[in-house]
């Protein structure tokens, strides 16, 4: 039972397109949600998260959108660029110190 | 600073033989994760050590795995007679955990354990 799912195992974006990488999930507890960022050979870091009681949060090039009606987040990249190419975690957590991760979308940034 | 650093890197054992992982969280980091990843899955929560406190072991799979964590430093994972089903990247991550809320977790370059 896969209560956070990334049904997007890859995806291709041309440099300075919109990456966009959903993720959704089934357990209506959660309310913060992270994005993580994994290059090959190196642990995940952390990206951006969002609180359930926000809709969307904004860092730089990076912004989560959360739909919580619909249970489903997403993170969209603008401009997208070739270091961009990695693999991206999302994870939930209902408070606590437990998340649970998805699992992961390779993205590809085209130069 | 230093980040988290695991070791060894790699390791290749045998079926049966027992290993031992090596987590060294940020200094200063109360809280520490272990993870599991299997091919083609997402992190699989193992074991969370917080201070002093009792630590959450709901996800260790079976009575094999075990982890141990000295004060707020370093940790070790042991898998003891080893399956062909534990071949994975094995991760730690490290949290300040100064607030009452989840925070933002600190990886490791992970363990990649291959079991023949």
């Amino acid at each position: 039972d896969q209560q956070v799912k990334q049904n997007s195992p890859s995806l291709s974006v041309q440099e300075g397109r919109i990456s966009i990488l959903n993720c959704d999930y089934t357990n209506s507890m959660f309310d913060y949600f992270l994005w993580y960022k994994k290059y090959p050979a190196e642990g995940p870091t952390f990206l951006i998260s969002i609180s359930s009681i926000k809709d969307k949060n904004e860092d730089g090039r990076f912004t989560v959108f959360l739909n919580k009606s619909a249970k489903h987040l997403s993170l969209h990249i603008v401009p997208s660029q070739p270091g961009d190419s990695a693999v991206y975690f999302c994870a939930a957590s209902s408070g606590t110190y437990k998340y649970i991760f998805g699992t992961g979308t390779r993205l590809k940034v085209l130069a | 600073g230093a980040g988290v650093s695991q070791s060894p890197s790699n390791k290749v054992t045998e079926k049966g033989k027992d290993v031992e992982l090596r987590c060294d969280p940020i200094s200063g980091h109360t809280a520490l994760y272990w993870y599991r990843q299997r091919l083609g899955q997402g992190l699989e929560f193992l074991i969370y050590f917080q201070g002093n406190s009792a630590p959450d072991k709901s996800g260790l799979p079976s009575d094999r795995f075990s982890a141990e964590r000295t004060g707020e430093s370093v940790s070790t994972l042991t898998i003891q007679r080893t399956q062909q089903e534990d071949s994975a990247v094995y991760l730690c991550a490290s949290s300040p955990r100064g607030t009452s809320g989840p925070d933002t977790q600190y990886f490791g370059p992970g363990t990649r354990l291959t079991v023949l």
